[in-house]
């Protein structure tokens, strides 16, 4: 099955201690992308992968750093927590360089909360 | 870089009606229009999209419209049915370099049985 993974799900955690979220999708895509959702905010990228070894800021990175060692995988780096990263998080993957575009599928979400 | 406003953001409609929801985007190179379906505690997925060289696409009980001239686009859902509850999202991509999603503000859609 086609699929989008993420974990942990859900995470509670302090201020200060480093965390990792993990992202893998099965379906050979380029391109990866990290959101977070946040009420009246809508879905804000935080960083992106064009391909392996290839990543750049989105428009909220402050606070995190990601990697793309291998084309299936997009950890998100949290390394030193706090409060305002308190979000919804969802990770999401498409080909790349296609037209017309396809679509973006989505992560089930992570739900942080940093206290 | 692009600037995507979405109205309303809150809707409630009896079942059976229709519902609109409206987004201006900024970038004029802009030409790929997604909109999502966020139910609660699920995933965005994709319902429909448009691309610049269409002005109107349906499917079913949804249609989307596109006005480049205007800058803004509308998703429209007829026949109202309860399982349409849900927050719907517009987005729009330059189609060229990045594959880039800029996300509207998202507008929770409710049907009153």
């Amino acid at each position: 099955e086609a699929q989008v993974t993420q974990n942990p799900r859900y995470l509670i955690t302090v201020t200060g201690k480093k965390l990792t979220v993990t992202c893998s999708q099965n379906m050979n895509h380029e391109y990866m992308s990290w959101y977070r959702q946040d009420p009246g905010l809508g879905l804000r990228q935080i960083y992106y992968s064009m391909n392996v070894e290839v990543t750049d800021k989105g428009d909220v990175p402050e606070g995190y750093k990601v990697s793309r060692k291998e084309k299936r995988n997009f950890p998100l780096i949290l390394e030193s927590p706090s409060p305002n990263q308190t979000s919804l998080y969802f990770c999401a993957s498409t080909r790349a360089g296609v037209f017309p575009r396809g679509e973006q599928f989505f992560g089930p979400g992570t739900r942080l909360t940093v206290l | 870089g692009e600037n995507v406003e979405q109205h309303p953001s809150t809707l409630s409609v009896q079942e059976g009606d229709s519902a609109v929801i409206k987004c201006t985007y900024s970038d004029s190179a802009s030409n790929y229009f997604p909109w999502y379906k966020q139910e609660l505690g699920k995933r965005p997925q994709l319902i429909i999209d448009i691309r610049s060289n269409v002005g109107e696409k349906k499917d079913q009980r949804i249609a989307v419209t596109l006005n480049k001239t205007a800058k803004h686009f509308s998703l429209h859902i007829t026949e109202t049915q309860p399982e349409d509850s849900a927050v719907y999202f517009c987005a729009a991509n330059p189609n060229f370099g990045n594959e880039k999603l800029t996300f509207g503000t998202g507008t929770r859609l409710t049907i009153i049985p």
